[in-house]
């Protein structure tokens, strides 16, 4: 059975910086690209970040220079480094995987609260 | 980056009603959409990708189609189970993005 479990939210203030984590399970994490989308409460889904099986990073231009992805295959780890943060980032994150940087989003993890505030 | 925007935003039904959500790209997407049902606290789940294909497990009451701009996700009869809030998204080009959502509830 596939798992993604997020972890690593948590009550941030703006500025400062946040780790999130993603354990990976019942697949070969190696094989498939891995992104990251969150979703402010009552809104909608925003595309955060995603990494190729290479370790090729994308962002979009909201967070690009701010957070940074990364993967771990040896430990089934997907990451999201979270730095400058601001209020408008905070919100339910989410990893989430696809079967090419083009595919769809097939399975998804239960999310993580972050929350940036003073 | 590429547009996404569904119509309605909201819309009420009643169990066993054909139901039709529409979603709009800014740009030709050939047949790069996939839609994905939301409920309340969960997580976002797969339904249709590649505009008309059925993801597997998800009940054959939900179909979608079109290409190019233009693309429908229709509900053949509503289960109470599907009153839940639906999302387009994109995958053509980077960034990936989704329409605004649509909220589907019981009348």
């Amino acid at each position: 059975e596939v798992q993604l479990v997020e972890s690593g939210g948590g009550l941030v203030q703006p500025g400062g910086s946040l780790r999130l984590s993603c354990a990976a399970s019942g697949f070969t994490f190696s094989s498939y690209d891995m992104h990251w989308v969150r979703q402010a409460t009552g809104k909608g889904l925003e595309w955060v970040s995603a990494i190729g099986t290479a370790g090729d990073p994308y962002y979009p231009g909201s967070v690009k220079g701010r957070f940074t992805i990364s993967r771990e295959n040896a430990k089934n780890s997907l990451y999201l480094q979270m730095n400058s943060l601001r209020a408008g980032d905070t919100a339910v994150y989410y990893c989430a995987r696809s079967g090419g940087i083009a595919a769809p989003l097939d399975y998804w993890g239960q999310g993580t609260l972050v929350t940036v505030s003073s | 980056d590429i547009q996404m925007t569904q119509s309605p935003s909201s819309l009420s039904a009643s169990v066993g009603d054909r139901v039709t959500i529409t979603c709009r790209a800014s740009q030709s997407i050939s047949s790069y959409l996939n839609w994905y049902q939301q409920k309340p606290g969960k997580a976002p789940k797969l339904l249709i990708y590649a505009a008309s294909s059925l993801q597997s497990g998800v009940p054959s009451r939900f179909s979608g189609s079109g290409s190019g701009t233009d693309f429908t996700l229709t509900i053949s009869s509503l289960q109470p189970e599907d009153f839940a809030t639906y999302y387009c998204q994109q995958s053509y080009s980077l960034p990936v993005t989704f329409g605004q959502g649509t909220r589907l509830e019981i009348k």
